[in-house]
């Protein structure tokens, strides 16, 4: 059974980076599937933010990709994410999920972990 | 503001049948690219419940199944239990926008 655990602060000051990370147990990263970031607010609801292959080849959600950066770890079997120049808008619980084979669903997901944006 | 647009509430008794509608637009539903069902309980992750033409995953009742048309698509619920009382998201791709989108979400309540 594939098991996703976000990481990482739970608190980042304005202007700062929020930086995370997904750890993949029972099952190796370096595989066919991809592996991506969404967040959710009460106010945007859920939102793709960004994918990668254990490759390194990446896709990001065009209004987040100036500052995101997805990367992936394959002897820690981890990606991880790093968002800068955090607002308050960028409070939310972030998942990382998995997309089996790039069919352009979730089948997995972490349960995620509230970042705050304050100071 | 989501890019596809779902009823915030539906309600219904138990045993009733209720769904939800998921409107998109020509650059995703309407494009033909599949729609994806999540059902999210109060504090956890989404859980995928539809993918593909309808299949579901192992553990997911044959209550749920989903169906899609034009620029649209549904779920269905038959037979509502109490324990379908939920949040309910779609989820697609929009080539406009180069990415994965959900829909508002819905909640569903039994009554």
């Amino acid at each position: 059974q594939v098991q996703l655990q976000e990481s990482g602060p739970g608190l980042v000051k304005p202007s700062g980076t929020l930086s995370l990370t997904c750890a993949v147990s029972g099952g190796s990263i370096s595989s066919s599937n991809w592996w991506s970031w969404v967040r959710q607010s009460p106010e945007k609801g859920l939102e793709w933010i960004a994918e990668i292959y254990y490759s390194g080849t990446t896709n990001y959600n065009p209004s987040l990709k100036s500052r995101v950066t997805i990367s992936v770890d394959n002897s820690k079997n981890q990606l991880s994410l790093r968002l800068s120049s955090v607002t308050a808008a960028d409070t939310a619980v972030y998942y990382c999920a998995r997309d089996p084979s790039h069919r352009g669903y979730f089948d997995y997901w972490g349960q995620g972990t509230l970042v705050t944006v304050s100071s | 503001q989501s890019v596809l647009t779902q009823p915030p509430s539906v309600s219904g008794a138990p045993g009733q049948r209720v769904t939800i509608s998921c409107t998109g637009s020509s650059s995703n539903i309407g494009a033909g690219y599949d729609v994806y069902w999540y059902q999210q309980l109060p504090g956890t992750a989404p859980k995928l419940l539809i993918y593909g033409y309808n299949s579901r995953p192992s553990g997911v009742p044959d209550r749920f199944s989903g169906s899609k048309s034009g620029t649209s698509a549904s779920l269905a619920i038959t037979g509502l239990q109490a324990e379908d009382e939920a949040d309910y998201y779609c989820q697609s791709y929009d080539n406009s926008l180069s990415g994965y989108v959900f829909g508002s979400g819905t909640k569903v309540t039994v009554l």
